[in-house]
């Protein structure tokens, strides 16, 4: 079946401009989570959704970053007034979370890579 | 401060052999281990986990093995295939368990 998917794939932007990146998860699956990684580091966790509940924002580097999820389908990440250390590839995963524990796996789309110049 | 560390940066062996890369974590509270492959251009995928109550943990040609005491873990591959070329990183979490933390990867690079 399809796999999570992301648009844009590539973005760049000038510094002080809004950005808004696109999640498709996989069908059925009712966790969605947003990650980026910066060049050279791993993947930093920023936000996780779970059904109707209440979305875990505490990864968001600061308020300029946002996330909305429409019920269990898409989700936007959206970053106001851009700067240049917000360049990363932003990844979304989504997971079946029929347990809601350590062996819900988490599906990765292949990045959105933004570069603010 | 980072509390998932790959030490090696990039790792090259012959196809055939074994490879082994290593993982280390400070954060105590972490109970749940994972490895993840990434090609370029591609979102990593899950490759195999294990559960702190677990010291090993095996798929095929993958195992992981997990030392608790010395907050250790590594992966071996066996036999290693040109096919298993990728970043693979170390990812761990603690309850509720949906927030990995991730290492910073190492490039495995199977040379025919």
């Amino acid at each position: 079946g399809a796999g999570v998917s992301q648009s844009p794939s590539n973005k760049v932007t000038e510094k002080g401009k809004d950005v808004e990146l696109r999640c498709d998860p996989i069908s059925g699956h009712t966790a969605l989570y947003w990650y980026r990684q910066r060049l050279g580091q791993g993947l930093e966790f920023l936000i996780y959704f779970q059904g109707n509940s209440a979305p875990d924002k505490s990864g968001l580097p600061s308020d300029r970053f946002s996330a909305e999820r429409t019920g269990e389908s898409v989700s936007t990440l959206t970053i106001q007034r851009t700067q240049q250390e917000d360049s990363a590839v932003y990844l979304c995963a989504s997971s079946l979370a029929t347990s809601g524990g350590a062996e819900d796996t988490q599906y990765f789309g292949p990045g959105t890579r933004l570069t603010v110049l | 401060d980072q509390q998932v560390k790959q030490n090696s940066p990039s790792l090259s062996v012959q196809e055939g052999r074994i490879s082994i890369l290593n993982c280390d974590y400070t954060n105590s509270m972490f109970d749940y281990f994972l490895w993840y492959k990434k090609y370029p251009a591609e979102g990593p995928t899950f490759l195999i986990s294990i559960s702190s109550i677990k010291d090993k943990n095996e798929d095929g040609r993958f195992t992981v093995f997990l030392n608790k005491s010395a907050k250790h873990l590594s992966l071996h591959i066996v036999p290693s295939q040109p096919g298993d070329s990728a970043v693979y990183f170390c990812a761990a979490s603690a309850w509720p368990n949906y927030k990995l933390t991730f290492g910073k990867g190492t490039l495995l690079t199977v040379n025919p």
